[in-house]
């Protein structure tokens, strides 16, 4: 099973709306990534929040870590057409240079 | 200003025709690796290169096979490809000298597989 799992699998919102994205994890992690993804294209990184970090904030974007529960959230604020992409969660792979993705939500913002 | 880059951007093969796809990067990265993404799916780690050093995943068929020349160029070979080997890959990149770190990567904007 993968080692990031997000909620929803897809979200539609309207131009304007918040879009609110959830991971979940099993593993003890130092770090977690965000990145994006536009439809046919490779991914983005967009945000690394570390564990002793709580909230972190970039421009329009705003990334939550709580491990205790083991669960990081993104929030999208005032969304725009231009944000419709896949946005995955992404964590350390134990013992190894690697990155496990979770299984992603596809956000569509109707314009 | 592209940094890490693939070609093809799509590539059709034939059943059985061995294919390669390559990877080059100007980040001067040390790690790169390469991605198997399918239709709404997460991308699945095949294999990364620490510098030379060569790491498979457990579960990647033997049918996929990799090369990395130089710290510029990576490819990925394909020997026999099935259907179900039809996909997109993604070369990614990161700077990293520690197994805890931050692994950052880099993509780049794949390449299109189509088997017939």
């Amino acid at each position: 099973s993968q080692q990031g799992e997000e909620d929803p699998q897809a979200l539609s919102i309207q131009e304007g709306e918040n879009a609110t994205m959830n991971c979940s994890y099993k593993t003890s992690i130092n770090n977690l990534q965000w990145y994006r993804q536009n439809s046919g294209r490779g991914l983005v990184h967009l945000i690394l929040i570390r564990s002793n970090e709580r909230e972190k904030h970039s421009g329009r974007l705003r990334v939550t870590l709580d491990t205790s529960k083991k669960s990081s959230s993104l929030l999208i604020t005032a969304s725009r057409a231009a944000d419709t992409a896949s946005y995955f969660c992404a964590t350390p792979s134990t013992g190894r240079r690697a990155l496990t993705f979770g299984s992603g939500t596809r956000l569509q913002v109707q314009p | 200003d592209a940094m890490v880059i693939q070609n093809p951007r799509y590539q059709v093969t034939q059943f059985g025709k061995p294919v390669t796809l390559s990877c080059s990067q100007t980040l001067n990265h040390n790690v790169m690796y390469w991605y198997q993404q399918k239709s709404s799916q997460a991308p699945k780690l095949l294999f990364h290169y620490y510098d030379k050093d060569f790491n498979n995943e457990a579960d990647t068929p033997d049918n996929f096979q990799s090369r990395r020349p130089n710290t510029s160029f990576c490819f990925l070979d394909i020997r026999s490809p099935g259907l179900g080997d039809a996909a997109m890959y993604l070369c990614a990149t990161s700077r990293d000298m520690s197994l805890a770190g931050e692994h950052i990567q880099y993509f780049g904007a794949g390449t299109r597989l189509s088997v017939l």
